[in-house]
């Protein structure tokens, strides 16, 4: 089972960046997602979910409007776009799967890093 | 400000036992949701130590222990070693929030 992300890169405020996680050793589409960012000396905060089908999506409530969560099944992969980014989200972003008879997040990819500056 | 709460670090000699703490509300552990733990080592991906306040996932020691009381939540170490030296995140659901809560993130340190 392996969760690789990608995209992280260094931005300017204001830009937008897509996040992507590829999946592998798992049937995907059985699994609903999650993605949860640690910014730098600070602790993990959740992002967003989304379930198997995509018909339940959830944001943090901070980061409604900027941040939209999707998913291809067809290719085994988890997106994040983060629009009108600010210096604040800087951040190592994880993506991670949903337990599969619980609600732990069971799985964690080792994480891309945006850095937000000018 | 993290929903729920835990002590910045805990620490202990070789062997002993140490407790964390995750103390939320009645809108997330007290309202009966999960409480999950992960280890997070510097520059690894987390990992899943216990699921379902007290259940722990195959490969897990079992000196680590879950445990959950009203609005609060425990990990317990029992015979410490210096491996577990790690952050540790309590992890539930809040209902006022309607979305997935960390908690604030706890150091051991291993004397």
């Amino acid at each position: 089972v392996q969760l690789v992300e990608s995209g992280g890169d260094l931005v300017q405020p204001g830009t937008s960046l897509r996040l992507s996680c590829a999946t592998a050793g798992f049937t995907f589409d059985d699994f609903g997602m999650h993605w949860v960012r640690q910014s730098p000396g600070k602790g993990l905060e959740w992002v967003s979910h989304i379930s198997w089908n995509s018909g339940t999506i959830e944001y943090a409530d901070s980061l409604k409007g900027r941040f939209t969560v999707s998913r291809d099944n067809a290719k085994n992969s988890l997106y994040l776009e983060i629009r009108s980014l600010r210096v604040e989200d800087t951040a190592l972003y994880y993506c991670a799967r949903v337990g599969g008879t619980n609600t732990a997040f069971d799985i964690w990819g080792q994480g891309t890093m945006v850095t937000v500056s000018s | 400000q993290s929903v729920l709460t835990q002590p910045p670090s805990v620490s202990g000699a070789p062997g002993q036992r140490v407790t964390i703490s995750c103390t939320g509300s009645n809108s997330n552990i007290g309202a009966g949701y999960d409480v999950h733990w992960y280890q997070h080592l510097p520059g690894r991906a987390p990992k899943l130590f216990i699921f379902g306040d007290r259940y722990r996932p195959s490969g897990v020691p079992d000196r680590f222990s879950g445990s959950k009381s009203g609005t609060s939540a425990s990990l317990t170490i029992t015979g410490l070693q210096t491996e577990d030296e790690a952050d540790y995140y309590c992890q539930s659901y809040d209902s006022t929030l309607s979305g997935y809560v960390f908690g604030s993130g706890t150091k051991v340190t291993v004397l």
